[in-house]
């Protein structure tokens, strides 16, 4: 059981150029979250899916897409990279969203935009 | 709607000293608590939570927290701070009333402790 990983670990991008962060999770689970992590800025939610096929905007959504074709997967698409989107990326699924459930979250994804 | 607040940025303390690392938050209905605790260059890590019932929530590595209804607030505590204790913490929340919403988190804070 590995819970969710991600890839790659470390990529840096030069501006304009585009790239797609992968997260996967073995635990079946329903929901699955983006967020992005700033130097003192905390965690931020780029998107997030209830499900197969379904996507939901978070608070940090535009220059961003997602799909969720498989239950498992959940890939990140950075198009037309800024370096505005410098950051730390973290995925993260919960069986359930509502309730008292907690989210676990991948080791992450260290992105330079220069 | 919810929010959650951690009001300093670092907190310094020593070695087997007490630690306590502040949070409070604001919701609509009932609120579920969490606490998660992100080492140098990993992922979050899920501490302990609060649903119900007992004020006093124990969690991993001996750290607990103290649920404060009046005072809206859930401080993380540990009686005996350790060096391997630094890291960056989170307290993030979810409403009761707020359905399938994903957690809501703090800035962090960060905790260093001295030897």
């Amino acid at each position: 059981n590995a819970g969710v990983t991600q890839t790659p670990k470390f990529r840096i991008l030069k501006i304009g150029q585009s790239m797609t962060l992968q997260c996967a999770q073995d635990m079946n689970h329903n929901y699955m979250y983006w967020y992005r992590q700033d130097p003192g800025m905390g965690l931020k939610l780029i998107y997030y899916s209830v499900g197969a096929g379904i996507t939901d905007k978070g608070e940090v959504p535009n220059g961003y897409n997602v799909s969720r074709s498989t239950t498992e997967d959940f890939p990140l698409r950075l198009e037309l990279a800024a370096p505005s989107q410098t950051s730390v990326y973290f995925c993260a699924s919960s069986p359930l969203a509502g309730g008292p459930y907690e989210q676990y979250f991948g080791p992450g994804t260290r992105l330079t935009v220069t | 709607a919810q929010s959650v607040a951690q009001p300093e940025d670092q907190v310094n303390v020593a070695e087997g000293n007490p630690l306590t690392v502040k949070c409070t938050y604001s919701v609509s209905g009932n609120p579920y608590l969490f606490w998660y605790v992100q080492y140098p260059n990993r992922g979050l890590q899920f501490l302990l939570k609060y649903i119900t019932g007992d004020n006093l929530v124990k969690g991993s590595y001996g750290f607990e927290a103290e649920f404060n209804k009046s005072q809206t607030s859930f401080h993380l505590k540990k009686p005996s701070a350790l060096v391997s204790d630094s890291a960056l913490y989170f307290c993030a929340v979810r409403d009761s009333f707020s359905g399938n919403t994903p957690l809501v988190f703090g800035k962090g804070t960060r905790l260093s402790v001295i030897a």
